[in-house]
């Protein structure tokens, strides 16, 4: 059974671009959430996606968005970057999170941003 | 207030001992969930053990038990027989009432080296 597969591992840009990163699901779940982790700051939540629907938000500006298509693959966006937006973006998928239920993490898409 | 706690920046372990990783944690919520994830250099999270504040025995998951203590608010997290392949960050996460889905409340990690 294939896991969370997230792309571009890697990717640098620069200060004031976009960035789009995507998220492939494990076949079946139907909620995706998306964390930051930084050196600094940790691990924080972005947002989670169920059923092509924002479930749960976290404390970001705008700038951070997402979305989820029919087949649960989800994409995030970044607007207008910022230095600090430079960390490691975690995608985690899940049947259902209501419950009991663990997330399965990608390997994550690692941003720089110069 | 930090809503989880892990006091041990890091920690070293022989191999093959056992070694227990703190976590505290700070909610009023009576439903809640707690989650132990192991990240190695690679960076993907790899799920360990959960314990729901409900349940009545500690979780254990192969060489992986939580040693939950409700009244103190601890989960702590017990490797047995540490292996070489257990160095990595570990991190305590909670999800703060079932209906809060994916969000987990991470701590700050503690990076366990295994000594041979």
């Amino acid at each position: 059974k294939a896991g969370v597969t997230q792309t571009p591992r890697y990717l640098i840009k620069t200060r004031g671009q976009q960035v789009t990163l995507s998220c492939s699901p494990i076949s079946g779940h139907r909620s995706v959430s998306w964390y930051q982790q930084t050196p600094g700051q940790g691990l924080q939540f972005l947002f989670e996606y169920f059923s092509e629907t924002q479930r749960n938000k976290g404390n970001f500006p705008g700038r951070f968005s997402g979305r989820q298509f029919s087949n649960s693959r989800s994409e995030m966006n970044v607007s207008t970057l910022e230095l600090g937006d430079s960390a490691l973006y975690l995608c985690a998928s899940s049947l259902d999170t209501r419950r009991t239920g663990e997330l399965f993490f990608g390997e994550g898409s690692r941003l720089t941003v110069l | 207030a930090q809503k989880i706690t892990q006091t041990q920046p890091g920690m070293f372990v022989q191999e093959k001992e056992a070694v227990t990783l703190d976590c505290t944690y700070d909610t009023s919520d009576p439903s809640y969930g707690l989650f132990w994830y192991k990240q190695p250099s690679s960076g993907e999270m790899i799920f360990l053990i959960y314990q729901g504040s409900y349940d009545q025995q500690n979780a254990t998951e192969g060489r992986y038990s939580l040693n939950f203590q409700k009244a103190r608010k601890s989960a702590n997290l017990v490797i047995s027989a540490s292996q070489l392949g257990d160095s990595a960050m570990y991190f305590c996460a909670m999800r703060e009432a079932y209906n809060q889905g994916g969000k987990l409340i991470f701590g700050q990690g503690t990076e366990l080296s295994v000594k041979p």
